[in-house]
Order: C-alpha cells, then sequence, then structure tokens
C-alpha cells in the first residue's frame, strides 16, 4: 500500500520568490514519485518525475524535486515564481515496478503575489 | 500525438438517469486508467486495462459503474442511476511509451452535474 500527504493545501507566495511545496509518501516497495500540476478546468500535467535514477530530479518550468528516502520526501522546488505558476500541485507516488496505479495527495494550490 | 482526449467534457444530469464518458487515448499507449476527482481533493484512482484487459478495480467502483476498453483502444465508463454524490471530475489517463510504462498522460477530464 502506498499513501502521500501534501503539507499545506494553499501556499501563497510572492512573484520571484522561493517556492516550496512538501509532499512525503509511504510505500512498501521503492517507490516512483510525481508532480503533477493542474490548471482550472484543466487535466494533469505531468512536471517530473523519480524513478530511482538520480535524486534530484529536473523538470518542466524551471521546477525541481529532491527525493530523500531517509526523510521519505519528495518536496518541489523553484527558485523564482512566475505568476503562471498559480495552479494547483499534485504530488503521485506509484508502486514502481510492482505497479502504475498513482495515489495521489490532496494538492496545494499556489498562489502568486504581484 | 493529439494527447488524451475525452467526451463529453461537461456533462449535467438528473439523479437517476444513465451517463456514459468516452477516452481516447495516445494511439501507441497500451494501458488506459480512469481517475475521479471531488472537488478539492486530488485524484482517486477507479480502474484501469492494459489493452482490452481490466486488471485492476478499486472499492470506489460500485456495482452502477462500468468500463470497458472493447478493442484496446478507447474506453468508455458507464454510471448507472447517478447519484448526487457521482458529481465529480473523471479523467482518463493512458501510458506505454516509456520502457516501464510508468508515466501517464492525463486528458481534460469529463466534469460530471448530478441535480
Amino acid at each position: 500500500a502506498q499513501s502521500v500527504t501534501q503539507l499545506g493545501s494553499h501556499v501563497s507566495v510572492s512573484e520571484g520568490a522561493l517556492v516550496l511545496l512538501r509532499c512525503n509518501y509511504s510505500s512498501s516497495v521503492p517507490p516512483y514519485l510525481f508532480w503533477y500540476v493542474q490548471y482550472p478546468n484543466q487535466g494533469l500535467q505531468l512536471l517530473l518525475k523519480y524513478t530511482s535514477a538520480a535524486t534530484l530530479v529536473k523538470g518542466i518550468n524551471g521546477f525541481e524535486a529532491e527525493f530523500k528516502k531517509s526523510e521519505t520526501s519528495f518536496h518541489l522546488t523553484k527558485p523564482s515564481a512566475h505568476m503562471s505558476d498559480a495552479a494547483e500541485y499534485f504530488c503521485a507516488v506509484s508502486l514502481g515496478a510492482a505497479g502504475n496505479k498513482l495515489t495521489f495527495g490532496g494538492g496545494t494550490r499556489v498562489l502568486v503575489k504581484p | 500525438d493529439t494527447g488524451v482526449s475525452q467526451d463529453p467534457r461537461h456533462k449535467i444530469t438528473k439523479r437517476g438517469q444513465n451517463v456514459t464518458f468516452r477516452c481516447d487515448p495516445i494511439s501507441e499507449h497500451n494501458r488506459l486508467y480512469w481517475y475521479r476527482q471531488t472537488l478539492g481533493q486530488g485524484p482517486e484512482f477507479l480502474t484501469y486495462f492494459q489493452n482490452e484487459a481490466q486488471l485492476e478495480k478499486s472499492r470506489l467502483l460500485s456495482d452502477r459503474f462500468s468500463a470497458e476498453r472493447p478493442k484496446g483502444s478507447f474506453s468508455t465508463l458507464e454510471i448507472q442511476r447517478t447519484e448526487q454524490g457521482d458529481s465529480a471530475m473523471y479523467l482518463c489517463a493512458s501510458s506505454g511509451v516509456d520502457r516501464l510504462q510508468e508515466t501517464q498522460y492525463f486528458g481534460p477530464g469529463t466534469r460530471l452535474l448530478v441535480l
């Protein structure tokens, strides 16, 4: 079984400031981890993924995430927020080679202030 | 590559009616997934297919729900005797290009409102 916890359902940042979204997971096997972004009334777009290669993963739109096994975390960061980053972000886990069903966290809505 | 498409994008129905949604995956993908997303929540897994075989169903998928993928291409999700609690966004995803088939690509979703 697997689960995901995203700390903070809402995050407000100023344009140009650091974006940090927290994700902690639990998994009975080595996990695959994902971050997706969702804009209003749209589906989910993949930002980045971890599949047991490099622990620091770079994604699209300047986002990156670091897999820390000891902390069971996969936090998402972006050095400088842009107005277009306003959206909802979801962390998800799958059981890696053991299966592909995604289990999502509850999401974090990001508001970017000018 | 035209991406995952879903039809309709929006559906309003009255309680007790049946509804059917369609998903067309990315053409070379052999896995197809259905998720449900209620307001303010993350998506929840419903079921998935490998080619035409339905390999896993969530306990969320009550007997009023049925999904098919008859020829291993498009899929349909039918909800019979809809209830107000069925109001949600229904998301379809497909995977299959990556060696481990781990990356799921999502469609735009079908938003269902049951009155």
